[in-house]
């Protein structure tokens, strides 16, 4: 079943403490990102990839970290947690823009409280 | 930059019409996108406009009007199961970014 997994779907942690959101792909997909969801505010882009090894920053990059070293897998990396990072995040993943409609699919989801 | 805007909440009938509306301003354009999102779940594609006209995809149509800014998601015989967010996206002339509007919550009742 083509997919986008995430992992974990929930969790809860405290300001400072290092934490990795992965998020795999099975769609041998060459475009992923990762968006976060806020009350009001809708999704924004944190980071995305064009492909292995060449990633940009989105609109709401600062406190987040990416790396894109497998075609598949494309981690979030928060390397000193703060409450204002407690979100919904959703990880996406498409053919490429240029391809077909660029329509994303998404991950289900990861709930991220910081304390 | 991009500013997207479309309504916060809309509420409908079972069986009616709605159309929700979405306005965007933006330096260049390269593509709208209607996503529906449940509650509590991840958003799934439901149309793309690239040219201006209306696109239609059985109860869901989407209009496009590159002049005007403007977009509408069209939803015909309602059901309760349409009860969902729906969000307008707009991609960026690069093709590397979708800015999305905040959603429109719309309720369907009964």
């Amino acid at each position: 079943e083509a997919q986008v997994t995430q992992n974990p779907r929930y969790l809860i942690t405290v300001t400072g403490k290092k934490l990795t959101v992965t998020c795999s792909q099975n769609m041998n997909h060459e475009y992923m990102s990762w968006y976060r969801q806020d009350p009001g505010l809708g999704l924004r882009q944190i980071y995305y990839s064009m492909n292995v090894e060449v990633t940009d920053k989105g609109d709401v990059p600062e406190g987040y970290k990416v790396s894109r070293k497998e075609k598949r897998n494309f981690p979030l990396i928060l390397e000193s947690p703060s409450p204002n990072q407690t979100s919904l995040y959703f990880c996406a993943s498409s053919l490429g823009p240029g391809l077909h409609t660029g329509e994303l699919f998404f991950g289900e989801g990861s709930r991220l409280t910081v304390l | 930059g991009q500013n997207i805007d479309q309504p916060t909440e809309m509420t409908a009938t079972e069986g009616a019409i709605v159309q929700i509306n979405c306005t965007y301003q933006t330096s260049g354009f390269n593509g709208l996108f209607w996503y529906q999102q449940h509650a509590g779940e991840a958003p799934t594609f439901l149309s793309y406009n690239v040219l201006d006209g209306l696109e239609e995809k059985g109860r869901f149509s989407s209009f496009l009007s590159r002049s005007k800014g403007y977009s509408y998601l069209l939803l015909k015989e309602l059901q309760m199961k349409d009860s969902a967010s729906y969000l307008c996206a707009v991609r960026d002339p690069g093709g590397n970014k979708l800015v999305f509007g905040a959603g429109t919550i719309l309720r369907v009742k009964s």
